[in-house]
């Protein structure tokens, strides 16, 4: 089944001590998105990728960085992570939203950050 | 600026009843809506969307919503609840015109009991 796929589900690390997430998917959509969950709140966008184009969400701290290698993968990687920075990260894609029609996205499963 | 509101943060329903979850949303021009389901530590998932046509949408699982342009709203509702319909709910817009970004509302539990 074409899907999203996220690594890890659950990812402890140090405070101050660089983590990537890696993100993957099988549906080839132009667009990839990354969020941050915190508490059963919404997700809060930090970034998406259309295509190779990069769109930084204007509030998302420069800790937080991302890659795009190809349409498949797409990494969050958190420089030096804070206890602030604890939260579920969801990686979601979508269709060229540019297209007829409104297409929904699709999410991965989340991986579940713990910082010590 | 697109914006969606979700007035309850819990609704609590009787297991047989019908449910209703309600949303508001504000856009500037045509309004896509998206209803997506999360249960606990998972993604969120799609249940069914508005783009233009017909005012009631069917989605997955029974749910359906019913758009309402005048009032500005997207509520989501299933006749008979489960148990398992017991979940964090959101709602989501994004304008037709603009962008490949989603605006989520702040969700609502739904709490079904038995």
């Amino acid at each position: 089944d074409a899907m999203v796929i996220q690594n890890p589900r659950y990812q402890v690390t140090q405070f101050g001590k660089p983590v990537t997430l890696s993100c993957s998917q099988t549906l080839n959509h132009n667009v990839m998105y990354w969020y941050q969950q915190k508490s059963s709140q919404a997700p809060k966008l930090l970034f998406h990728y259309y295509d190779k184009d990069f769109n930084n969400e204007a509030d998302t701290p420069d800790n937080f960085q991302s890659r795009r290698p190809n349409t498949s993968f797409c990494f969050l990687d958190i420089r030096s992570p804070g206890l602030g920075d604890a939260a579920m990260y969801l990686c979601a894609t979508s269709r060229d939203l540019r297209l007829a029609g409104a297409y929904e996205q699709y999410f991965g499963p989340g991986t579940r950050l713990t910082v010590t | 600026a697109q914006s969606v509101a979700q007035p309850e943060d819990q609704v609590n329903v009787a297991e047989g009843n019908p449910l209703t979850v309600k949303c508001t949303y504000s856009v500037s021009g045509n309004p896509y809506l998206f209803w997506y389901v999360q249960y606990p530590n998972r993604g969120l998932q799609f249940l069914l969307k508005y783009i233009t046509g017909d005012n009631l949408v069917k989605g997955s699982y029974g749910f359906e919503a019913e758009f309402n342009k005048s009032q500005t709203s997207f509520h989501l509702k299933k006749p008979s609840a489960l148990v398992s319909d017991s979940a964090l709910y959101f709602c989501a817009v994004r304008d037709g015109n603009y962008g490949q970004n989603f605006v989520f509302g702040p969700g609502t539990r739904l709490s079904v009991l038995p």
